[in-house]
């Protein structure tokens, strides 16, 4: 079956311009995850879903990130005024239950180069 | 002192060697835990959970120390195909936060 995809895979923005990060998790999957990733580093939690609850974004570095799951299914991770420190690769995950004992699978990501 | 911590390597270590990695946490309410691989500029994936009975899948053995607050992973006979990144994972619920942590992971490169 078809595993969680990401689009763009890659993104090049100037500095100042906003972008927009898809994540299509597994079907079904209640809860999703966005982790940042830096290069050299282990992913680092951005936000949770539990399927359109938001129930935690404690890992949001600032205001102006902004993620949401409107239906449960599709989520977007939207980054306002982009920065140079928030050059990454942006990770999306889905689990099939909810809460922290499941296994997590991850797409791709989008790796986003901020000039 | 880090949630999570890792020794980074990287551990180049020969064919058919036995490698052991350790990962510390310092939340003692942690639950759950788990050991990912990543592939360079790929995605992690799981590589096992680590149970308090500790577990073993074939060459792969994981096990869990909570009076230490450590998990280990050891490899045994390494193969080239396990030449990879290996991410420790700490869950602290139900601390009240759904946040995975992970390590900054730990470099294995077995060599021919």
């Amino acid at each position: 079956g078809a595993g969680v995809s990401q689009s763009p895979r890659y993104k090049v923005a100037k500095r100042g311009q906003d972008v927009a990060l898809r994540c299509d998790p597994i079907s079904g999957h209640v809860s999703l995850f966005w982790y940042q990733q830096a290069l050299g580093q282990g992913p680092e939690f951005l936000t949770y879903f539990q399927n359109e609850a938001q129930l935690d974004k404690s890992g949001l570095p600032s205001d102006r990130f902004f993620a949401e799951r409107p239906e449960g299914s599709v989520s977007t991770l939207k980054i306002q005024r982009t920065q140079q420190e928030d050059s990454a690769v942006y990770l999306c995950a889905s689990s099939p239950g909810a809460g922290g004992y499941n296994e997590q699978f991850f797409g791709p990501g989008t790796r986003l180069t901020v000039l | 002192r880090k949630e999570v911590e890792q020794d980074p390597g990287p551990f180049n270590v020969p064919e058919g060697a036995t490698v052991a990695f350790n990962c510390t946490y310092s939340n003692s309410a942690s639950q759950s835990f788990f050991w990912y691989r990543q592939d360079c500029r790929k995605e992690p994936k799981l590589l096992m959970s680590v149970y308090s009975s500790g577990n073993e899948d074939g060459r792969f053995t994981a096990q869990l120390n909570r009076a230490s607050q450590y998990i280990s992973l050891l490899i045994r006979d390494s193969k080239l195909s396990d030449s990879a990144t290996y991410l420790c994972v700490v869950n602290p619920f139900p601390s009240g936060t759904y946040k995975y942590i992970f390590g900054t992971g730990t470099r294995l490169k077995v060599l021919a």
